[in-house]
C-alpha cells in the first residue's frame, strides 16, 4: 500500500459536535502531518509527529487535538469548532522524521463543513 | 525570513506553447526545493524536488542560488497540465515543515 488514506471523505458538523478525522499510510513512514487547506490557497501546516510523538504545533487552537496512536494512524479530534474552520483538511507523511530533503506524501483530504 | 513567492495567482496559456512558473525564495542557508501540484479533486502530489534533478511530464525546474529561484518550465503545455502549482522549501532543523508559495493556477486553454 503506497497511499495515504483519510476519513472520511466528506464531513458536516455542527459547532456543538465532536468528531474525529483519521488518516492512515502503510508505507513504515516515520512522520504524519495535519494541514488545513482553504479553496485555492496553499496547505497551512497545523501540526507534526515525528516517531509518534508530537514535534511540531503551529499555535492551533484547542479545539483540534490531534492523536498519534501508532506509527500508522494518525487522528484529528474536533470539537466546538466555528464555521471559518471549515476546509480540506489534508494529512501526509514521509518517511524519516521531518528531514529537510524528504518528500511529503499527501492523502486526498477530508472536506469539513461547520454549520 | 523564510518566505516562498510566486507572482502569478493565474497564468493562461494555449496548448503548445512554452510555459514557465516562477518560484522565488528567501533562506539563510541551503534550502531544498520543491514544486508540488494539486490537479482539480485529486491530491497534492509531488512534481519535482531540486536535488534530484529529473524531468516528469516534460516539466523541468533548475536550482538558480544567484537569484534565489527555482522556476517550472515546459516547453510545449498541454491541456491536462491545468492544476494548481505550489513551490515549496524545506529548511534544516525546520523539523519536516514544508513552507509553501501561494501557489499558481495554470490554465492550458486547446
Amino acid at each position: 500500500d503506497t497511499e495515504v488514506t483519510q476519513t472520511p471523505k466528506h464531513l458536516v458538523m455542527g459547532m456543538t459536535n465532536k468528531k474525529s478525522l483519521k488518516c492512515e499510510q502503510h508505507m513504515g513512514h516515520r512522520a504524519m502531518y495535519w494541514y488545513k487547506q482553504k479553496a485555492k490557497k496553499p496547505p497551512e501546516l497545523m501540526f507534526v509527529y515525528s516517531y509518534e510523538k508530537l514535534s511540531i504545533n503551529e499555535s492551533v487552537p484547542s479545539r483540534f487535538s490531534p492523536e498519534c496512536p501508532n506509527s500508522s494512524l494518525l487522528n484529528l479530534h474536533l470539537h466546538a469548532l466555528q464555521p471559518e474552520d471549515s476546509a480540506l483538511y489534508l494529512c501526509a507523511s514521509s518517511p524519516t522524521g521531518g528531514g529537510p530533503r524528504v518528500e511529503q506524501f499527501f492523502g486526498p483530504g477530508t472536506r469539513l463543513t461547520v454549520l | 525570513a523564510q518566505r516562498v513567492t510566486q507572482p502569478e495567482k493565474l497564468l493562461s496559456v494555449f496548448k503548445g506553447a512554452p510555459v514557465e512558473l516562477k518560484c522565488n525564495y528567501s533562506y539563510s542557508g541551503s534550502p531544498e526545493l520543491f514544486w508540488y501540484v494539486q490537479y482539480s479533486r485529486q491530491r497534492l502530489q509531488l512534481l519535482l524536488r531540486h536535488i534530484s534533478r529529473e524531468s516528469i511530464k516534460g516539466f523541468t525546474a533548475d536550482l538558480n542560488k544567484g537569484e534565489t529561484s527555482f522556476h517550472l518550465k515546459k516547453p510545449f503545455a498541454q491541456e491536462e497540465d491545468s492544476a494548481m502549482y505550489y513551490c515549496a522549501l524545506s529548511g534544516f532543523n525546520q523539523g519536516g515543515k514544508l513552507i509553501f508559495g501561494q501557489g499558481t493556477e495554470l490554465s492550458v486553454k486547446p
